[in-house]
């Protein structure tokens, strides 16, 4: 157990639908990372958090936005869903500087009909 | 732009051999690299680092070695167990002009033969 929560566990929504995915860090840890993971494909980041505030931004699509709270958890917000959208989404967090590590939560599986 | 690479998607090894999984990176800024385990319907799992000051690390079974000047890294899995079976991702970490970059590469799937 890395400590990283994420609800829901499953997802299936149509196309056109909007959804948010939920993220609990692990307990101290200030950055948040989203990741996406397409049919076995590898870990398409996403979108960074740290302490609130968007530290950094990948392949992210203008549909998808997210946000940290100021208790820490962060939401990914999907919406206009498309086939496409169907995948793997994890979140991770990580202590700040001293630690590379990324903890990873069990993912979301979403699945857009 | 493919900043880090595993060429290999994947990988069968007899049970009791040495695995070794490779990753090449491009950019030079990059100086922390790591190794994560993905089981199915699992998120990755932490496996062992490397910092760029060093060449390699060890960590039982697991040593990770790295080539600056290749651009390069490697996973050794020394004996490999069925257990080992999964998908392996490289990342690369670093700060360039103040921003700060965390890449996977795309995975290796290995699969340890009883």
């Amino acid at each position: 157990d890395s400590g990283v929560t994420q609800t829901p566990k499953h997802l299936i929504t149509a196309t056109g639908q909007r959804v948010t995915l939920r993220c609990s860090p692990r307990s101290g840890d200030l950055s948040v990372y989203w990741y996406q993971q397409s049919l076995d494909q590898g870990l398409q980041f996403l979108i960074q958090y740290y302490n609130g505030e968007e530290r950094a931004k990948g392949n992210i699509l203008e549909r998808f936005s997210a946000q940290q709270f100021p208790d820490l958890h962060s939401e990914l917000n999907l919406s206009s869903l498309e086939l496409g959208d169907s995948a793997l989404y994890f979140c991770a967090s990580s202590a700040p500087y001293w630690d590379n590590t990324q903890y990873f939560g069990p993912g979301t599986r979403l699945t857009v009909l | 732009d493919q900043q880090v690479k595993q060429n290999s998607p994947s990988l069968s090894v007899q049970e009791g051999r040495i695995s070794i999984l490779n990753c090449d990176y491009t950019n030079s800024m990059f100086d922390y690299f790591l190794w994560y385990k993905k089981y199915p319907a699992e998120g990755p799992t932490f496996l062992i680092s490397i910092s760029s000051i060093k060449d390699k690390n060890e960590d039982g079974r697991f040593t990770v070695f790295l080539n600056k000047s290749a651009k390069h890294l490697s996973l050794h899995i020394v004996p490999s167990q069925p257990g080992d079976s999964a998908v392996y991702f490289c990342a690369a970490s670093g700060t360039t002009s103040g921003t700060y970059k965390y890449i996977f590469g795309t995975g290796t799937r290995l699969k340890v033969l009883a």
